[in-house]
């Protein structure tokens, strides 16, 4: 079934560790996203990508990078994790030509103690 | 600065009446606006999109409406039903194509039976 997948569904981090977020998408959508999404606040965007190869940085990017190795990967990691990362974690991506929607995918809730 | 408004309170209304939910903006010129529905634990799956040049879109018992010069948009849903109960969410893409969407918070949608 085309769309987004993510892993881990939810995972509990030390403060500190290092943790990476995947997210794979099959649709061959040149733009992917990474939102953090927090009671009250909305979803924020963290870093996205147009295409393999660039990245870019978003709302809240601190503490947080991103690499497009290719089309179909666009991995989180948090280098160092702290409890403010608590959150749930959505990959979204877009076809990038013209007007077109995005996909999300089903989310990482991620708590960091 | 740039705000995307939706109301933070939700919405309760009986089954068989018309949702209507409200998206205002201030300090953007966007290109289209998408709708999106948001069920809890889920990723934000694409409802509609209306582009600035339309006065209206419509999709089964969906209707949606984008006024530039009020700065809004209104989500409408007809013969509501329980199974509609969802947080919606607002999205606007600025004229550039730079494939960033801005979200707003969302508006809670409960209906009652």
């Amino acid at each position: 079934i085309a769309g987004i997948t993510q892993a881990p569904t939810s995972q509990i981090l030390a403060a500190g560790r290092r943790m990476t977020l995947r997210c794979t998408q099959d649709m061959r959508h040149n733009a992917m996203y990474w939102y953090r999404q927090d009671l009250g606040l909305g979803l924020r965007l963290i870093h996205y990508s147009n295409t393999a190869g660039t990245t870019g940085k978003g709302e809240v990017p601190d503490g947080y990078s991103v690499s497009r190795a290719n089309t179909d990967d666009f991995p989180l990691t948090l280098a160092s994790a702290v409890p403010s990362q608590t959150s749930v974690y959505f990959c979204a991506s877009r076809s990038g030509s013209g007007t077109d929607t995005q996909y999300f995918g089903p989310g990482t809730r991620l708590t960091v103690l | 600065s740039q705000k995307i408004e939706q109301n933070s309170e939700a919405l309760n209304i009986q089954e068989g009446k018309t949702a209507t939910l409200t998206c205002n903006y201030t300090n953007y010129s966007p290109a289209y606006l998408q709708w999106y529905r948001q069920d809890p634990g889920r990723g934000p799956v694409f409802l509609l999109l209306i582009r600035e040049n339309e006065k209206e879109k419509r999709k089964e018992r969906l209707k949606v409406t984008f006024d530039t010069t009020l700065k809004q948009s209104l989500f409408h849903i007809t013969a509501s039903q329980p199974a509609d109960s969802a947080t919606y969410l607002c999205a606007l893409d600025e004229a550039g194509g730079s494939y960033i969407p801005t979200f707003g918070r969302g508006t809670s949608l409960i209906v009652h039976p």
